[in-house]
Parts: structure tokens; sequence; C-alpha cells
């Protein structure tokens, strides 16, 4: 079956703009999360959303924002681009059980100019 | 918080058993462990969980104490593509997977 799958994979942006970033899940997974992940700071976990409803936060400031669609694709944004926000985006889907296995896509990757 | 604690770096040759230890003192009850390995620019890909005793499956094996607070990751007879980052995850929730630094494992010809 297909993975998850993140758009796009590359961007450039520059400071003070806006990005929407997207996940596919993989079919029948109710559950994505997503991931910063910086050489400094590692992955960093963002927010988590499950049937539409954002289950769980990270410390992330609210410039980042999340939001889920009833076919559980998902989209996360993030206002007035700051240089520290260039990063590895990832982006993982799961049956949302507590076995917690998660299935990651190849992330989205932002610099930020 | 820290959960889990586990080598920075490990090296080892190709052919040989790599074993990375990760501690995780204060597991609560409900928590599973879990392990990832990750490469460069792609995300972590799921390797092995289990809950206590020996889990093994076509790549790994994981090794619980019967106290649960430490656990063992075997990788048989490596490879130079097992080079990559591993992590050690203990958690009861799929809405809240903190990952912690990980082990960079270097394998050598």
């Amino acid at each position: 079956k297909a993975g998850v799958t993140q758009t796009p994979r590359y961007l450039i942006k520059t400071r003070g703009q806006q990005v929407t970033l997207s996940c596919s899940p993989i079919s029948g997974h109710r559950s994505v999360s997503w991931y910063q992940q910086t050489p400094g700071q590692g992955l960093q976990f963002l927010f988590e959303y499950f049937s539409e409803t954002q289950r769980n936060k990270g410390n992330f400031p609210g410039r980042f924002s999340g939001r889920q669609f009833s076919n559980s694709r998902s989209e996360m944004n993030v206002s007035t681009l700051e240089l520290g926000d260039s990063a590895l985006y990832l982006c993982a889907s799961s049956r949302g059980s507590n076995t917690g296995e998660l299935f990651f896509g190849e992330g989205s990757r932002l610099t930020v100019l | 918080l820290a959960k889990t604690t586990q080598p920075i770096s490990m090296d080892s040759y190709e052919g040989q058993e790599v074993n990375i230890t990760c501690s995780h003192n204060n597991i609560a009850t409900n928590d599973y462990i879990t392990w990832y390995q990750q490469f460069p620019s792609q995300g972590p890909r799921f390797i092995i969980q289990g809950y206590k005793t020996k889990v093994t499956n076509e790549v790994a094996s994981l090794f619980i104490p019967a106290d649960r607070k430490s656990s063992t990751l075997s990788l048989p007879r490596v490879s130079l593509s097992d080079t990559a980052v591993y992590y050690c995850l203990v958690d009861s929730s799929a809405s809240k997977i903190i990952f912690g630094s990980g082990t960079r494992l270097s394998i050598r010809p």
C-alpha cells in the first residue's frame, strides 16, 4: 500500500512569508503527527491530529499551526517565517492506537532566506 | 523531560553483532519500548517494539529485562547500510511520541 506522502519535498521562502505543508497518511490511518528536525535540536514534536482534532501539541509558538481534514489528510502552516524555521518537516501517520508505531514520510525541506 | 538515555555514538564493523542499550528508569506500566532507524534526510523507520522479555523480527531483536528499566536493540551481522541513527522511545500513547537524541551508529568495512 502507498506510504505517507508529503508535499512539497523542497521549498525556499524568505523571512516574513508563510508556508503550508501537506501530508497524506497511509490509507486507514486516522492519526497524523508533525515533527521538525534540525541538526541542533533533533526531532521535535509539533502536534498530533486524530479524527480532525488536535490531541496533543508540542512547545512551538503559535506561528505553527495545523489541521486535519475528514479524509485524514493534514496540513501544517508556519506564518511569519524566521531563519530558524529552516528544517526538515516530517509527517507521520498511525492508526492512533496505543502501540504507537509511526510511519513517516520523506519530509518537506524548508529553507528560509 | 528526557525519558530515555542511550549512547551518543557507536562504531562497529561489517559482519559483527551490534547491541545498543537504552535506559528508561522511569518507564510506566503502560509504556511500550520502540526503536526507530533514521537515515540522513529521511523520516525515521520503525524497527521493533516490545513490552517485556524478548521480541525478534526479520531485522532485529529487542531484549527487555524483567524490571523494564532498560532495553537492548540487537542487530545481527551488520552491514554498511546499517549506518544510521537509532532512536529508543518509551510511550503509552500514539498521540505524543517524543524522540530523544538517538545513537549514531557507524559501520566500517
